[in-house]
């Protein structure tokens, strides 16, 4: 059984401080790594997909890292806001997908 | 990116009857549709994946014939929880691929279903 864990499983920021949480996985058999953003109520909104060791990956205040061989991703967000309050899923797989728990991350302003 | 739509986005349902959800995948035809449920305080499990024309594949522990999947088109497939039970109630959402493999998916917006 694939499993992805994610630590911590939840964490309060203060507005303007950069944080960063942690996705392992098993590092045989792996394909490919997703990071979604998921708000209450909607569509997980997919950040990253990596495939490759040692690929890193930004998208505005929001970057990733991966490391295939350890089996592990960071996920770095830059100044926090409050916007950026929601859960932070990482995935391994294509199509099908098996997520990890997430982190919950609250943003306060 | 390829839009996907649920319905119904919530739904309260009696002990007893069967709830219908819907899966739509709508610029795309959807070779594969995966099924995820969440727990409270959980992440989404997958449930059950579903290729159109063919009989889905349910993960260990989803009762098959509790949770009654249906991919007749390349854009349709439906979750039909059946004798629901308030232990049923849950959050639910659903993935749509072009392949099988090697494939981006994309997700609906989840139906939260409570049974009372």
């Amino acid at each position: 059984i694939l499993n992805v864990e994610q630590s911590p499983q939840s964490l309060h920021v203060q507005e303007g401080d950069s944080t960063n949480f942690t996705c392992s996985f098993p590092s045989s058999n792996f394909y490919a790594l997703h990071w979604y953003r998921w708000e209450t109520a909607k569509s997980p909104e997919a950040l990253f997909v990596m495939t490759l060791n040692g690929d890193e990956k930004k998208k505005g205040r929001i970057s990733a890292t991966l490391n295939t061989k350890e089996g592990y991703s960071y996920l770095y967000i830059k100044g926090s806001q409050p916007e950026d309050s929601a859960t932070y899923l990482c995935a391994l797989g294509t199509a099908k997908i098996i997520f990890g728990s997430g982190t919950r991350l609250s943003i306060r302003p | 990116g390829a839009v996907v739509s649920q319905h119904p986005s919530w739904v309260i349902c009696k002990s007893g009857t069967s709830v219908k959800i819907e899966c739509r995948s709508l610029d795309f035809q959807a070779t594969t549709m995966f099924w995820y449920r969440q727990f409270p305080k959980q992440s989404l499990m997958l449930m059950a994946t579903s290729n159109e024309g063919s009989k889905a594949t349910y993960e260990q522990g989803v009762e098959k014939d509790k949770f009654l999947i249906n991919h007749a088109s390349l854009t349709l497939s439906t979750l039909t929880v059946t004798s629901a039970h308030p232990e049923d109630s849950s959050f639910y959402i659903c993935s749509a691929s072009a392949g099988t493999f090697d494939t981006e998916a994309f997700f609906g917006q989840g139906t939260r279903l409570t049974v009372v």
